[in-house]
Formats: C-alpha cells, sequence, structure tokens
C-alpha cells in the first residue's frame, strides 16, 4: 500500500458506542493529523502530532481521544458522541522540515454518522 | 486567532476561460500556501504549493502570493468541466506544523 489508509470508510455507531478510526500512512512522514469535515464547514483541525507527540488540540471536547504509537500509525478514540460529530474525519500526513513548507497529503477519510 | 478566508462561492465560468480564486489569511507568520482541490465525496488533493511572493506556474495552474497583502490567489486556464470542484486553501505556521483551511471555493465549469 501507499500514501495514507484511513479505516474504516464507513462507520455507523450510536451515542453510547466506543470506536476507533485508524490511520496509517507509508510516505516516512514524521507529522500527522486529525481534520474533521462537516457539511457546509471549512475543515478543521483537531489534533497535530510531529514525531508521535500532541503538538495542536484545536479545542476539541474530550469524547474526541487521539493516539499516535508511532510516527506511521494514527488513532482517534472516539465514546458517547453527538449526531452533530457527524461528519468526515480525515487523516493527513507531512514531513517535518526546517521550513513549514511541506504539504499534507490526505487520506480517503472515514464517514462518521452518529445516531 | 489563525483563520483563513475563501469566496464559498459557486463561481462559475465556461469552458475554455479564467477562473481566479482567491484566499486572504489573518496571521502574518504564515510561511507556506497550499492550494487543494477535492471532489465531492473525495479527499483534498494538492494542486499548487507556494512560499515566495510573487507568481509560479505549474501547468494551466498559477499561484500568486502577496505576503504584503496577506493575499493568495489560484488562476486556473483554459478551465475544463473536470476541474468542476471544491477549491481549498491552505496555510501553514512553521512552530507547530500546524495547517488550516478555508472554507473553500466551489468552482462549476460549464461545457
Amino acid at each position: 500500500e501507499t500514501g495514507v489508509t484511513q479505516t474504516p470508510r464507513h462507520l455507523v455507531m450510536g451515542m453510547t458506542n466506543k470506536k476507533s478510526l485508524k490511520c496509517e500512512q507509508h510516505l516516512g512522514h514524521n507529522a500527522m493529523y486529525w481534520y474533521k469535515q462537516s457539511a457546509k464547514k471549512p475543515l478543521e483541525l483537531m489534533f497535530v502530532y510531529n514525531f508521535k507527540e500532541q503538538t495542536e488540540n484545536n479545542s476539541v471536547p474530550s469524547r474526541f481521544s487521539p493516539e499516535c504509537p508511532n510516527s506511521s500509525h494514527l488513532f482517534l478514540h472516539l465514546h458517547t458522541l453527538q449526531p452533530e460529530d457527524s461528519a468526515l474525519y480525515l487523516c493527513a500526513s507531512s514531513q517535518i522540515a526546517a521550513r513549514a513548507d511541506t504539504e499534507a497529503f490526505f487520506g480517503q477519510g472515514t464517514r462518521l454518522t452518529v445516531v | 486567532q489563525k483563520e483563513v478566508e475563501q469566496n464559498s462561492g459557486p463561481l462559475s465560468v465556461p469552458e475554455g476561460a479564467i477562473a481566479s480564486l482567491n484566499c486572504t489569511y489573518s496571521d502574518r507568520g504564515s510561511q507556506s500556501f497550499f492550494w487543494y482541490r477535492q471532489y465531492s465525496g473525495k479527499s483534498p488533493e494538492l494542486i499548487m504549493s507556494i512560499y515566495s511572493n510573487g507568481d509560479k506556474e505549474d501547468g494551466r495552474f498559477t499561484a500568486q502570493l502577496n505576503k504584503a497583502s496577506q493575499y493568495v490567489s489560484l488562476l486556473i486556464r483554459d478551465s475544463q468541466p473536470s476541474d468542476s470542484a471544491t477549491y481549498l486553501c491552505a496555510v501553514k505556521w512553521g512552530g507547530n506544523n500546524d495547517m488550516r483551511f478555508g472554507a473553500g471555493t466551489r468552482l462549476t465549469v460549464k461545457p
């Protein structure tokens, strides 16, 4: 496999469920991101990990819990979500450089529906 | 607050015309600028990146950056129906590798 792979592609969960989204990158990058994309809203940055260390938590509710065990894998653990959390969740990766001039590559996303 | 602003459109141009997409950003510390294209139901894909003031051309695409005005644009020449998509402007800051996106401009190219 190449690029950034996200699983599952689609997920339907109840508000009391616990589930996890998985992201894996095969690009040798050392920075990974979680974004949320809701209908008619900008891509919202949720979390940034640089060299497995979380460097950004963009005021995300605690019902979203990220985990980055190594530079190639990123998880988003979900529990007691709300219907308004239904969205496309996108994972991305990039290479950390001395300058910020490295683009992010996206996975195909997980379409999450909370019922 | 780091913000990226785009006109949400929709922007409609005839086939063969030039499409002009604009983006402004709030943080003067911004270092890198990117244009992504997103087809409906798909994830964003990179079209262009630009880091220095001026123009950067790649095929039918030209990115323009003016850091003094905090403005970046994308020109698409000889627009094709296959260019119909949402175009996302992204701005990156060096400190935390933080990359933020605008809301996107929806472009329709009519045959």
